[in-house]
């Protein structure tokens, strides 16, 4: 199985900041990496596919870049609405794996 | 409008069993996969199955966890999928999400579109 480290596992930001969370994949996955934002009691809702296409609908202030085995997700800058955890996905092979969770908290 | 609607969740004794369904509506479901993800208490998300809407059996492919406990089944004529869950651990329990994701379109695969609110199953004796 694939397996998808992602760094940091918490992180304390302003309103305003740039944000990176990074994924890591344990064997190659192409670009078949999707990013998920989760708030509290809430199912996930997918921002990214294929690594760095925009899921429609979601702010231009979230990007998504990588290929192979390194991934990240950026957030320009950090809106109130943004404070969640996000989760990385990898859709290369069954079985699909996630990240452990990245929250973004409020500094 | 899309829809997901997850059903079943209960309270269950470890070892016994537990069928949920997702009623899916707003989106033709023949040309989606249909998932099942879950989410442990206080923890992150956990793929658990998938099948082809329109391929039915024989499209199946589960996480490690479940094989051979849990069965991923459709009904397309009700847009309806399912999840039959037997032999439940104590370590089952979680938050149970319905998924989909269209199909690949060229050279273009997408993630999980649309979910259900979640239904919960918690496995205790």
């Amino acid at each position: 199985d694939i397996q998808m480290t992602q760094s940091p596992p918490t992180l304390s930001a302003s309103v305003g900041d740039r944000v990176t969370i990074t994924c890591r994949a344990s064997q190659s996955i192409s670009s078949w990496l999707a990013w998920y934002q989760q708030k509290p009691g809430k199912a996930p809702k997918v921002l990214i596919y294929k690594a760095s296409t925009l899921e429609s609908g979601v702010p231009s202030r979230f990007s998504g870049s990588g290929s192979g085995t390194e991934f990240t997700l950026t957030i320009s800058s950090l809106q109130p609405d943004d404070f969640a955890t996000y989760y990385c996905q990898q859709y290369k092979s069954y079985p699909w794996t996630f990240g452990q969770g990245t929250k973004v908290e409020i500094k | 409008q899309v829809q997901l609607v997850e059903s079943g969740g209960a309270v269950v004794q470890p070892g016994r069993s537990l069928s949920l369904s997702c009623a899916a509506s707003g989106f033709t479901s023949s040309s989606y996969s249909g998932h099942w993800v879950r989410q442990a208490p206080g923890k992150g998300l956990e793929w658990v199955a998938v099948i082809s809407f329109s391929a039915g059996s024989g499209s199946e492919h589960y996480a490690d966890s479940v094989k051979g406990r849990f069965t991923i089944s459709t009904d397309i004529s009700r847009n309806t999928l399912y999840l039959q869950m037997n032999s439940l651990r104590d370590e089952d329990t979680a938050v149970y999400y319905c998924a989909s994701r269209r199909q690949c379109s060229g050279d273009t695969c997408y993630g999980l579109e649309y979910w259900g609110q979640g239904t919960l199953v918690t496995v205790s004796s």
